[in-house]
Order: structure tokens, then C-alpha cells, then sequence
């Protein structure tokens, strides 16, 4: 069964310090990963598709990196203003479901 | 602006009265769906449409509807509400869903009561 699992489910950072998202997935075989943001009361805003192991995409403080297992969303010095939650989905070969993760909630204080 | 309009933002009813939740978008995607959104499951694919008149269950099917018949257009339908359906929903658009993926467009959501 197709499956993503997000960790840490939440995370409380100091304004500056670098930290990471982990993304674990199982699928059958990978269309295509999605990263997304959250914040209360909106609907998640897209940031980043990775399609294969070893691929990497940049905005501005995040980065995201793709294995055959996993992806990780890296949060480089991040601010307040990051602090939202962030959703991990995936989309198998095969298939038109989108599986997501039940989120990572980011807390960034300063 | 491209989007995805939902309506209404909030929403209280009691058991049984049916109701619609309207989605519109306006980027001419092909693929649209519906989620429901509840704490500690994340979000979970109630319907999905891969174009005009095409739909199919996704994951928590049971107690709604839907139909595609205009490209823009894909409402959710619940027929007789019940307490275990209140959520929040999210409707969602794609350039494709087909054999090149392409990221989801979200609305900004639709808080239902059922009392």
C-alpha cells in the first residue's frame, strides 16, 4: 500500500538555526513528490516537485532532496515568518491519487 | 488571478439537509479533487476527476457525490449530512493527473459543522 510518513510531527526552532524535514514514502513507483506549506485556516501553497533520486530544487531559505526511500525539506537560517506546516504527498506510476503525510508543524521563534 | 474558488468559506447544518460545496477554477486544468482535512490524518482524497465527465473514488468516498460537467466546475455533494462528516474540506486542481504529474492548486477550504 502506497504510504507517506512525515517526522517530526512538530519542531520548534530559534530564529537561525538550520534544521530538517524528513518525508519517508512507499510507493510502488514514483511519479512524482510534492512539497507543500500550510498556514492556519489556508489552503497548502505548493513549494517544490522532485521526480527522482538525487534531485535537488532551491527557494529562497528551503531545499528539498529526493532519495529512493525519502525526502528531506532543508530550512536553512530560517525566521518567523517560516512557521507554518509542511506537507509531504506523493503520486504513484499508475495511479491519479495524490497520498499525503499528516504534516510537520514548524514553529520558528525570535 | 489564477485560483481555485470554493464556496462557502464556513458552513453549519444539521443531520440529513443535503448540501452543496461549490469549486470553480480557472486555469484550465483537467484534473480536480476533494479532500477533507481532520487532525492527526492529514489530508485524505474524498473524489477525483481526471477530466470532463471522468471521476472516480479516492480514499473516503462514502456519504459524498460529485459531478464533472464543465472543465472549471467540480462541486461536493453530501446528500444527508452527518456529525461524522464534519471536516475541513479542500478542493484542488492540476494541470494533469495523467501520465505527467503535475503539483495541485488548492482553495482555500470549507470549515462544514453537521450538528
Amino acid at each position: 500500500e502506497d504510504q507517506v510518513t512525515q517526522s517530526p510531527e512538530a519542531l520548534r526552532l530559534q530564529e537561525g538555526e538550520s534544521s530538517s524535514l524528513n518525508c519517508s514514502y512507499t510507493v510502488s513507483g514514483l511519479r512524482g513528490l510534492f512539497w507543500y506549506r500550510q498556514d492556519p485556516g489556508k489552503g497548502p501553497e505548493f513549494l517544490f516537485t522532485l521526480y527522482s533520486a538525487g534531485e535537488e530544487k532551491e527557494k529562497e531559505r528551503l531545499k528539498a532532496t529526493l532519495t529512493k526511500k525519502e525526502s528531506f525539506l532543508h530550512i536553512t537560517a530560517p525566521k518567523p515568518e517560516d512557521s507554518a506546516t509542511y506537507l509531504c504527498a506523493v503520486q504513484a506510476i499508475g495511479t491519479y491519487k495524490y497520498i499525503f503525510g499528516t504534516g510537520t508543524r514548524l514553529k520558528v521563534l525570535a | 488571478e489564477a485560483q481555485v474558488t470554493q464556496n462557502p468559506r464556513y458552513l453549519i447544518t444539521v443531520t440529513g439537509k443535503k448540501l452543496t460545496v461549490t469549486c470553480s477554477q480557472n486555469m484550465n486544468h483537467e484534473y480536480m479533487s476533494w479532500y477533507r482535512q481532520d487532525p492527526g490524518l492529514g489530508l485524505r482524497q474524498i473524489y477525483y476527476s481526471m477530466n470532463v465527465e471522468v471521476t472516480d473514488k479516492g480514499d473516503v468516498p462514502e456519504g459524498y457525490k460529485v459531478s464533472r460537467k464543465e472543465k472549471r466546475n467540480f462541486p461536493l455533494i453530501l446528500e444527508s449530512p452527518s456529525p461524522n462528516q464534519t471536516s475541513l474540506y479542500f478542493c484542488a486542481s492540476s494541470l494533469t493527473g495523467g501520465y505527467a504529474t503535475s503539483p495541485l492548486h488548492f482553495g482555500n477550504g470549507t470549515r462544514l459543522t453537521v450538528t
